[in-house]
């Protein structure tokens, strides 16, 4: 079983509409969860972090979490062209991050 | 807060070379870590760093790669005769201290090596 996994893509939604992004992982120890996007060629860059359970909003996105379930989500609301990417989930393992492989977004107009 | 900065961006070498690569953290972070991601996968997890002690190597690095941090601040990561299977994104990232187990990280733009 990978310690990170993520829900396969590609994920293809409409400019507007809600993209939803499931993750799950399997050390139930973990404390700290993020989801970075990382565009084609590039570097991984973060936009969540969340540690407690519930919900967590900034901006257009939306990370929930629990952690009884062991499951991490994002949400997308209004999503723009520039949502295209793939986006990352990672869990916080003794310092280090465990990623899963990802899931590519891309939002047609 | 120039953020992480990698050099070289770019490195082709001939299999069987040494290279080596750079990092410089977000100047106030103590925390630096090294990564690997190949085409269609996560970032895999190298080595890690607090100030200058190298406190966590993964089992999957090879005796063929090293990574100092000699005053704690920029790191070097260098593979040693190169392999076909080491082509990959190198990512640095860092994060600040005093967040228990571990907090948020800050990736640079990454070196993409290719061994021909």
């Amino acid at each position: 079983q990978k310690e990170v996994e993520q829900n396969s893509g590609p994920l293809s939604v409409p400019e507007g509409a809600i993209a939803s992004l499931n993750c799950t992982y399997s050390d139930r120890g973990s404390q700290s969860f993020f989801w970075y996007r990382q565009y084609s060629g590039k570097s991984p860059e973060l936009i969540m972090s969340i540690y407690s359970n519930g919900d967590k909003e900034d901006g257009r996105f939306t990370a929930q979490l629990n952690k009884a379930s062991q499951y991490v989500s994002l949400l997308i609301r209004d999503s723009q062209p520039s949502d295209s990417a793939t986006y990352l989930c990672a869990v916080n393992n003794d310092y280090k991050l465990s990623f899963g492989a990802g899931t590519t977004v891309t939002v047609r107009a | 807060d120039t953020g992480v900065s990698q050099d070289p961006r770019h490195k082709i070498t001939k299999r069987g070379q040494n290279v080596t690569f750079r990092c410089d953290p977000i100047s106030e972070h103590n925390r630096l870590y090294w990564y690997r991601q190949t085409l269609g996968q996560g970032p895999e997890f190298l080595t890690y760093f607090q100030n200058e002690a190298q406190l966590e190597k993964s089992r999957l690095l090879s005796d063929r790669f090293s990574a100092e941090r000699p005053k704690g601040s920029f790191s070097t990561l260098e593979i040693q005769r190169t392999e076909q299977g080491d082509s990959a994104m190198y990512l640095c990232a860092s994060s600040p201290s005093g967040t228990s187990g571990g907090g948020e990280q800050y990736f640079g733009p990454g070196t993409r090596l290719t061994v021909t």
